[in-house]
């Protein structure tokens, strides 16, 4: 157990439809990462927030967006959703903004029908 | 960023010692290099991380040559629990904290 918890374990969403999933970071982590992972690949780096600031991010479109929240939690909101976002996206928080070692969530199972 | 290339896949049983190696012949001065362990339907998990030589833990050792171009991963006396999937890390641990994972090695264990 990490302490990273993400919610929720599975959704179902129609394309076009709108999702939001969230992440709580574990206790005294004031960054949080988001991955994608389709099936067969290994994660791919979405963005990263720092104290409520996005501070990186990766090849993905604008209509993946996050927020961080004062205690550190966060949630990435992907709209307009397609067929391809169907994969597990995960979190992960480490205690800094730098550093190799993250903590990563179970994840959450995305699949758009 | 350092480019890895691992194995896609390894098999072994119960009991034996498991390596894997991992090429890295970009690799910059200020990269280190860690590896991560991923069951299936969760998320990954970092075993060990090193610079250079070697670096042991209660999970694994880490041996890295002195040119620092490749690496391989030890794991003693694998377990049908140690099948899963196993990335190979390489950048600057100062630089950010966004990962770069490749597709990773598929460990199986079979009894």
């Amino acid at each position: 157990e990490t302490g990273v918890t993400q919610s929720p374990t599975h959704l179902i969403k129609t394309r076009g439809q709108q999702v939001t999933l969230r992440c709580s970071s574990q206790s005294g982590h004031n960054t949080v990462s988001w991955y994608q992972q389709a099936l067969g690949q290994g994660p791919q780096f979405i963005f990263q927030y720092y104290r409520e600031e996005e501070n990186g991010r990766g090849n993905f479109p604008p209509r993946f967006s996050g927020l961080q929240f004062p205690n550190y939690s966060s949630e990435l909101n992907v709209n307009a959703l397609e067929l391809d976002d169907s994969a597990l996206y995960l979190c992960a928080s480490t205690p800094g903004r730098v550093g190799t070692e993250a903590f990563f969530g179970q994840g959450t199972r995305l699949t758009v029908v | 960023l350092a480019k890895t290339t691992q194995p896609i896949s390894m098999d072994s049983y119960e009991g034996q010692e498991v390596n894997i190696t991992c090429s890295h012949n970009n690799i910059a001065t200020n990269d280190y290099i860690t590896w991560y362990q991923q069951f299936p339907s969760q998320g990954p998990r970092f075993i060990i991380q090193g610079y250079k030589t070697k670096v042991t833990n209660e999970v694994a050792s880490l041996f890295i040559p002195a040119d620092r171009k490749s690496s391989t991963l030890s794991l003693p006396r694998v377990s049908l629990s140690d099948t899963a999937v196993y990335y190979c890390l390489v950048g600057d641990s100062q630089a950010g904290t966004a990962l770069i994972f490749g597709k990773g090695t598929t460990l199986s264990v079979s009894s």
